[in-house]
């Protein structure tokens, strides 16, 4: 089954940690996202990678980061800089960037 | 219009009845619209990826319009069934780089 994988589906942590939610996709598609989802708001933007090994910040990177070593794999670590890390948080790709984008089913993270 | 903004946002239609929605987005360098269907305890789903003025979009029961001259597109769903009921989403690309969402229709279906 081709599909986008994002685990785990609820993680807990404390204020001042870092933690780190998996992105896999076996779809092979280049290009890669993050998003975040707040209650009242749209899907914001917060990395991009259009190819391995080459990443963008979006609209709200401030207090993440990303990796792009394999094709397949798009990890996103949320750190301690981040001041309001509590949210929704997609993964999404596309074949290439502007194509439709298969999203997968979302890490709710909470921060205590 | 500087974001993507979607109306309503919330909507009520007894089962049956037909319905639609707006996007407004800026019009200016333009490249793609796209419309997402976010059923609860689902992923976004695509539904279509629009590029042309004009251009008309049908999957089954559910259609789309883009005017890209005056910055809009319509989602329409005739005859609404209850699996129908989800928050739809669009999202525009500015030039061929990242996406744009509006804030999304959430549509609920009543039997």
């Amino acid at each position: 089954d081709g599909g986008i994988t994002q685990s785990p589906k609820y993680l807990f942590r404390k204020e001042g940690q870092n933690v780190t939610l998996s992105c896999e996709q076996n779809l092979n598609h280049d290009a890669m996202y993050w998003y975040r989802q707040d209650p009242g708001q749209g899907l914001r933007l917060i990395y991009y990678s259009q190819i391995v090994n080459d990443f963008q910040k979006g609209d709200i990177a401030e207090g993440y980061s990303v990796s792009r070593e394999k094709k397949e794999s798009f990890p996103l670590t949320v750190t301690s800089a981040q001041k309001n890390p509590t949210a929704f948080y997609l993964c999404a790709s596309s074949v290439r960037q502007g194509d439709e984008q298969y999203f997968g089913p979302g890490t709710r993270l909470t921060v205590t | 219009i500087l974001n993507v903004e979607q109306s309503p946002q919330s909507l009520h239609v007894q089962e049956g009845d037909s319905t639609n929605f707006t996007c407004s987005f800026p019009s200016s360098n333009f490249y793609a619209l796209h419309w997402y269907r976010w059923e609860t305890a689902k992923s976004p789903e695509a539904l279509f990826v629009m590029t042309l003025n004009g251009d008309e979009k049908k999957k089954g029961r559910i259609s789309a319009t883009l005017n890209t001259k005056e910055g809009y597109s319509y989602l329409y769903i005739k005859g609404s069934q209850p699996e129908d009921s989800a928050t739809y989403l669009c999202a525009r690309n500015f030039g061929n780089e990242k996406l744009t969402f509006g804030t999304g229709t959430r549509l609920t279906i009543i039997p």
